[in-house]
């Protein structure tokens, strides 16, 4: 079946220390979402990118979205303590010939991030 | 705050019950995804709702059912609870394939 891989599945960083997080899918995606979400909290949007090769900042926040649209990244540069929590990639499979999407979200494991002030 | 509310908060039933948890969507938001969260996994797809029809589904069996209102809110039922249900619900509203706004969740626990 369809899958996202996220990796890793873990990081600590020390507070000014970048991070990031990697996600692979199985198939071609039309769009794919990522979210953070904190310990016992849900998960917060946080960026879609839909084109093949998008780069999207936002403040220290930098999401890649792969050529072949199947991978994508997401960079935090100089971690800060309001960074901990666990950032899942969210990808909507391409699965119809005209390229649509059905609303099926599938999301990976997620990167649980942790910062030592 | 996204604006969606879920009810109940917290959840305990036995194995072999039945539950219904219900979702508020968004003001504004004709589609309505559940998501069934197992501790330290990613949401997984349950089903989508889009303007009071089923649209899209995924790998579960159809004791999970669901229904959407003509307001947008949501429910969703699950029969014959096994224990391995135990887990976050999660419901989330859009405007059709758009950024999906998560509610709270419901905590479900079968015993």
């Amino acid at each position: 079946g369809q899958q996202v891989m996220q990796i890793p599945q873990y990081q600590h960083v020390q507070e000014g220390e970048d991070f990031t997080t990697y996600c692979n899918s199985s198939t071609t995606l039309s769009n794919i979402q990522w979210y953070k979400q904190r310990p016992g909290g849900h998960p917060v949007f946080l960026i879609q990118l839909v084109k093949s090769g998008e780069v999207k900042k936002q403040k220290r926040l930098t999401f890649q979205f792969g050529e072949a649209k199947k991978n994508s990244s997401l960079h935090i540069t100089a971690t800060q303590t309001t960074d901990v929590g666990t950032y899942f990639c969210a990808g909507n499979p391409v699965i119809t010939d005209y390229g649509g999407s059905q609303g099926n979200l599938i999301f990976g494991k997620g990167t649980k991030l942790s910062v030592k002030p | 705050e996204t604006g969606v509310t879920q009810s109940p908060t917290h959840l305990i039933k036995t194995r072999g019950q039945q539950v219904t948890l219900r979702c508020s969507s968004q003001s504004g938001h004709n589609t309505v995804s559940w998501y069934q969260q197992a501790l330290g996994q990613g949401p997984q797809f349950i089903f989508q709702y889009y303007r009071e029809e089923e649209n899209g589904r995924g790998n579960f069996p159809p004791r999970f059912s669901g229904l959407q209102f003509p307001n947008y809110s949501s429910e969703l039922n699950v029969n014959a609870l096994e224990l391995d249900d135990s887990a976050l619900y999660l419901c989330a509203s859009s405007l059709e394939a758009g950024e999906q706004y998560f509610g709270p969740g419901t905590r479900l626990t079968v015993t």
